[in-house]
């Protein structure tokens, strides 16, 4: 069965502090996206990965970061926690880009930052 | 420019009625595919059906179909048969082809909830 990991389900930080939420994939897929999703918002994309060490700004990429070592896994990063940034994160993945390609998502990161 | 938009923040239905949920789209993309995600409250997206542009045919799948007006540019997502499981957030999106392998972009959602 294939299958999107995200490492937590809940998380809750403080203010200021560095924040690292994981996503793992065993699908061998190309691309991997985070979106956040906030009530009345629907889904935004943070940011992208269409490859190994690539990265692309997505509508939201403010405040975060990604990186991409190894092609399952796709880590977003929140380099100073703020409030704002507590949200529902959805890593999700798919294969290269046919228009038919539909995404994998994840479970979902609910993050709290205090 | 919002490119997918979802007009019902929120819907009733009654069990075994059918109901049809809204979205349009704004794209000067010639191909492109459009989506539909079912989001039921232990947050798992679950993919439901697909309509790509050049499709002739509206997409089904069981209780799912795609109303698809291009030239209105909408496709909306049409569920029969209401069960109470079908109650959730629903989100369309689509997907932009000639510009590159753009990726998903979403709408806001509709809940959906349905009556016994």
């Amino acid at each position: 069965d294939v299958k999107v990991t995200q490492s937590s389900r809940y998380l809750v930080k403080r203010t200021g502090e560095k924040v690292f939420l994981e996503c793992v994939q065993d699908m061998d897929h190309e691309n991997m996206f985070w979106y956040r999703q906030d009530p009345g918002l629907g889904l935004r994309l943070i940011y992208f990965s269409y490859d190994v060490k690539m990265k692309e700004k997505g509508d939201i990429p403010e405040g975060y970061s990604v990186s991409r070592e190894k092609k399952e896994r796709f880590s977003l990063i929140l380099e100073s926690a703020s409030t704002n940034q507590t949200s529902m994160y959805l890593c999700a993945s798919s294969s290269s880009g046919s228009a038919n390609e539909k995404l994998f998502f994840g479970s979902g990161t609910q993050l709290s930052v205090l | 420019a919002q490119k997918i938009t979802q007009t019902q923040p929120g819907m009733f239905v009654q069990e075994k009625e059918a109901v049809t949920l809204d979205c349009t789209y704004d794209t000067s993309d010639p191909s492109y595919g459009l989506f539909w995600y079912k989001q039921p409250s232990s947050g798992e997206m679950i993919f439901l059906i697909y309509q790509g542009s050049y499709d002739q045919q509206n997409a089904t799948e069981g209780r799912y179909s795609l109303n698809f007006q291009k030239a209105r540019k909408s496709a909306n997502l049409v569920i029969s048969a209401s069960q109470l499981g079908d109650s959730a957030m629903y989100f369309c999106a689509m997907r932009e082809v000639n510009s590159g392998n753009t990726p998903l972009v979403f709408g806001k959602g509709t809940r959906l909830s349905v009556i016994a």
